[in-house]
């Protein structure tokens, strides 16, 4: 089935970076674009930004440029990012999603309709 | 960046009951909206893309409707295993794709 496999938990320090990965399975991996959500504890959701895995073209945030990087894999069908200089308002849950639109299709759809389990990232000293 | 007000924040309804969320852009994003459910300790899920269609799977008690600036999200006959926030998502200003701030559903 269409499943994306994320690392369970991180614990960094300030200042540090952070990189998870995202492992798809059971689609045609180039075909979708990744993006990335975070939540922060008892807070809603955020969009940090996405990329298309043919290619490896991105599109970030505003607040993420510059520390943000999005990264794929084709040969492991596996897409990261890395967040750096994190401070303690990076402590988050951060989900890989999967675009609904296929690109050999519809194009992207910029809705989100498979995703990870989530990444704990705390931050502290 | 657009911005999306959803309300109320939350909410505590009976099982049985009908549930109305909306959400209003900043600037007309045309049917540009999904919803999400998330429940306690999980991923959001999709339900509900282009303002109105349901996501396959999902059950027809959830609906949305709406274009340019004001949507609705409306759960008829509400069950126990409805308990969740639900968030509302545009996509129309690319490339800031921004989530309301979600909509906490409780049984009472």
């Amino acid at each position: 089935q269409v499943q994306l496999v994320q690392p369970g938990a991180e614990v960094k320090k300030p200042g540090a970076s952070v990189k998870i990965s995202c492992k798809a399975s059971g689609y045609s991996f180039t075909h979708y674009f990744v993006h990335w959500v975070r939540q922060a504890p008892g807070q809603g959701l955020e969009w940090m930004g996405l990329i298309n895995p043919s290619g490896g073209g991105t599109t970030l945030a505003q607040k993420f440029q510059g520390r943000v990087i999005l990264t794929t894999d084709t040969s492991t069908n596996t897409v990261e990012m890395e967040l750096s200089s994190l401070t303690n308002e990076d402590t988050a849950v951060y989900f890989c999603s999967r675009d609904r639109g296929s690109m050999a299709e519809t194009g992207a759809r910029y809705t989100m309709d498979v995703w990870g389990q989530g990444t704990t990232v705390t931050v502290s000293s | 960046d657009i911005q999306m007000t959803q309300s109320p924040s939350s909410l505590s309804v009976s099982v049985g009951d009908t549930v109305t969320i909306t959400c209003q852009a900043s600037q007309d994003i045309s049917n540009y909206l999904s919803w999400y459910q998330q429940k306690s300790g999980r991923a959001p899920k999709l339900l509900i893309y282009d303002a109105s269609t349901l996501e396959t799977g999902v059950p027809s008690r959830f609906s949305g409707s709406g274009s340019g600036t004001d949507f609705t999200f409306t759960i008829t006959s509400l069950q126990p295993e409805d308990v969740a926030t639900y968030y509302c998502q545009q996509f129309n200003d690319l490339p800031s794709i921004t989530f309301g701030q979600g909509t906490r559903l409780d049984i009472q």
